[in-house]
């Protein structure tokens, strides 16, 4: 069956430091992997997509790279702060498809 | 209106009541997803509409769970005999994009908050 897997334990890192978060799919042919954010007591929050034929894709403080033959994304978020702290999921799409499935987050917190 | 609004943000119902969620998509989106999400885990489809039709509602975990979108707007879910395994938050999602031909790209999605339901 289709799965995702997402670190399960909390990362904790230093404010300013890289924050680096990883996602692995099996049985899936994603045309689009993305990435949300979640604050507790809130729905998730798109924060970036990218297509299988991207290798790497930016925005901000923020890159994704998604490698198809390895199966996985890793989520990086540069001079992290303490309001990144949050849950963060990844999320696969089919292309034409309308079913996205998520993975069960990692929680991030960052230390001042 | 300018996001996706749920109610009623809290629910706390007897096992064995039914109950009704409530889901306002974001004016003009096509599709409207409900997810269900439980404590420490990530959202879990349940069902998808295409304006008002019901295109796909295999996540539904039972046949006590019921939801329509009659006017391919609002929508409701609805949960009959509530068990107390159905407690978690149920998540409303819109998303510009539609199935066919004139649609295309990822299909990206605009969440409510959710509705916290517990079933004492």
């Amino acid at each position: 069956s289709q799965k995702i897997e997402q670190n399960s334990e909390a990362l904790n890192i230093q404010e300013g430091k890289t924050a680096t978060l990883t996602c692995n799919y099996t049985n899936y042919s994603p045309a689009y992997l993305q990435w949300y954010r979640q604050d507790p007591g809130r729905g998730p929050v798109f924060l970036l997509l990218i297509r299988e034929n991207e290798k790497e894709k930016r925005k901000e403080r923020l890159k994704v790279t998604f490698d198809t033959t390895l199966k996985q994304s890793l989520f990086h978020i540069t001079a992290s702060q303490p309001a990144d702290s949050a849950t963060y999921l990844c999320a696969l799409d089919r292309n034409g498809g309308f079913k996205t499935i998520f993975g069960a987050g990692t929680r991030l917190f960052v230390k001042a | 209106g300018a996001g996706v609004s749920q109610s009623p943000r809290y629910k706390v119902a007897k096992r064995g009541q039914d109950v009704a969620l409530r889901c306002d998509p974001i004016s003009g989106h096509v599709s409207l997803f409900w997810y269900q999400q439980a404590l420490g885990q990530g959202p879990e489809f349940l069902t998808y509409f295409q304006n008002e039709a019901q295109l796909d509602k295999s996540g539904l975990p039972s046949d006590r769970f019921f939801a329509e979108r009659p006017e391919g707007s609002v929508s409701t879910l609805k949960i009959q005999r509530t068990q107390q395994e159905d407690s978690a938050v149920y998540l409303c999602a819109s998303s510009s994009k539609g199935q066919g031909s004139t649609y295309s790209g990822a299909n990206v999605l605009t969440f409510g908050a959710g509705s916290r339901l517990t079933v004492l």
